[in-house]
């Protein structure tokens, strides 16, 4: 059963469409991430949820736009896709506790592909 | 800021051969550091952590000590394997009052060799 998963894996389209990702995790965490990873492998951090209320906003154009439902999931939303958004997504989760860190556990990875 | 610092890659080693990979950190308060491993195609996964000042984690035949007077966390191996090879980032993460917040490095890619 997969702790943290992502939908789609892959994802091609072209600019100027509109494009969701889906995470759902089970492990109960009450933290939930987005990562972007672009060529050079750097990890990004774009936002951050803690029991469904935004904690983390980077400098993210308003183009991305997560959506929280519940604990367990955190989608992202990304209009008029550019080019500069090809990139890999990663969606993370941790159990907070005040005072100590948990460690983040992530999903595989969406690729997306803008043309 | 708090921030990670770690060694530019790639890297290419022969099987068997010794690996450091060197970290350093800049933070207040009492971070927790962290070694993560992403593997061709796959996503980030924990290879070993420490949460104070000379823990020492370790896993899969790798280590490193969290140093406080240094500032470092550096991920060393004895005896690399083609297996191995993959990108490998340091983090540390803080405890606040909205939640865990992770910082990374950039990433060294590890070629290993036969």
């Amino acid at each position: 059963d997969t702790a943290v998963s992502q939908t789609p894996k892959y994802l091609v389209t072209q600019m100027g469409n509109d494009k969701s990702i889906k995470c759902e995790q089970n492990l109960g965490h009450d933290t939930m991430y987005w990562y972007k990873q672009d060529s050079k492998k750097f990890l990004k951090i774009m936002f951050s949820y803690n029991n469904k209320e935004l904690i983390i906003n980077e400098t993210v154009p308003n183009r991305f736009s997560p959506k929280s439902p519940d604990k367990a999931h955190l989608n992202l939303h990304i209009n008029s896709l550019e080019l500069g958004d090809s990139a890999v997504y990663f969606c993370a989760s941790s159990i907070w506790t005040s005072g100590a860190t948990g460690e983040l556990f992530f999903g595989e990875g969406s690729r997306l592909t803008v043309l | 800021g708090d921030s990670v610092t770690q060694m530019e890659g790639p890297v290419t080693l022969s099987e068997e051969a010794f690996l450091t990979i060197n970290c350093t950190y800049t933070a207040t308060g009492y971070p927790s550091l962290f070694w993560y491993v992403q593997y061709p195609g796959e996503g980030l996964q924990l290879l070993l952590k420490a949460t104070k000042a000379d823990d020492k984690g370790s896993n899969k035949g790798f280590e490193a000590t969290y140093r406080k007077e240094t500032t470092s966390f550096h991920l060393e191996k004895g005896s690399v394997q083609v297996s191995d090879s993959a990108v490998y980032f340091c983090a540390l993460s803080k405890s606040t009052n909205t939640g865990n917040q992770f910082y990374f490095g950039t990433g060294t890619s590890l070629t290993v060799i036969p």
